[in-house]
């Protein structure tokens, strides 16, 4: 059974950095991309980016260049995403994601982790 | 970046009815490589999306046939026959074609 699990989120100070993970199963890890997703309350779904199987390359949307980063640890089956200078529109529940395929639709979600970014 | 656009943005049907869900984007799906990557996904109460349909018109693994895509170009439609209850919740439409990934607004499904 394939599994994502993120962790890592909480509250969190504007200005602050944060790193989520995803921790996955029941597939090769390190034959897939990976991506990150974040919807903020009662919105719709934003791409963050993606990372390839063996890291040696990150897509990012545009508006999200420069304040995230994506990374991956194969030997842990694991997708990072590091977070900095939020801000409170960074709110959101973040989902890691795995594509059908390299260039396809979004298979398979984890359960996602709410970030909340307030003083 | 391609806006997706969806209509309408709730709709109210009856257990075992149909409904259809439209999808417009702001410029045309189809690849360099001949393929359409539209996809609507379903994101129920409290849950994480799931992927229903992809490049337009392909059920994606357990998804029954009483959904089905359509569409081409800029216009695809979902629908969804003989409505249960576990059909309730969100649909999103969602392109690749262009990068990046981009959704449309979702439409919330709820029983009449």
């Amino acid at each position: 059974e394939v599994k994502l699990v993120e962790s890592g989120g909480g509250l969190v100070l504007p200005g602050a950095s944060l790193k989520l993970s995803c921790i996955v199963s029941g597939f090769t890890f390190s034959d897939y991309w990976m991506r990150w997703v974040r919807q903020a309350p009662g919105k719709g779904l934003e791409f963050i980016g993606e990372i390839k199987p063996d890291g040696s390359k990150t897509n990012y949307a545009p508006s999200m260049k420069g304040r995230f980063t994506i990374s991956r640890d194969n030997a842990k089956n694991t997708l990072y995403l590091q977070m900095s200078s939020v801000r409170s529109e960074d709110t959101a529940t973040y989902y890691c994601a795995r594509p059908l395929g390299d260039s396809g639709p979004f298979d398979y979600w984890g359960q996602g982790v709410m970030v909340t970014v307030s003083s | 970046d391609v806006v997706m656009t969806q209509t309408p943005v709730s709709l109210s049907v009856s257990l075992g009815g149909q409904v259809s869900i439209s999808c417009r984007s702001s410029q045309s799906l189809v690849h360099n490589n001949g393929n359409t990557y539209l996809s609507w996904y379903l994101q129920k109460p409290g849950q994480s999306p799931q992927l229903l349909i992809y490049k337009v018109s392909n059920r994606f693994s357990g998804i029954s046939d009483r959904f089905s895509g359509s569409g081409s170009g800029t216009d695809f439609t979902l629908k969804i026959s003989r409505v249960e209850p576990d059909d309730l919740g969100v649909y999103y439409c969602g392109q690749g074609t262009q990068y990046p990934w981009t959704f449309g607004g979702g439409t919330k499904l709820e029983l009449k």
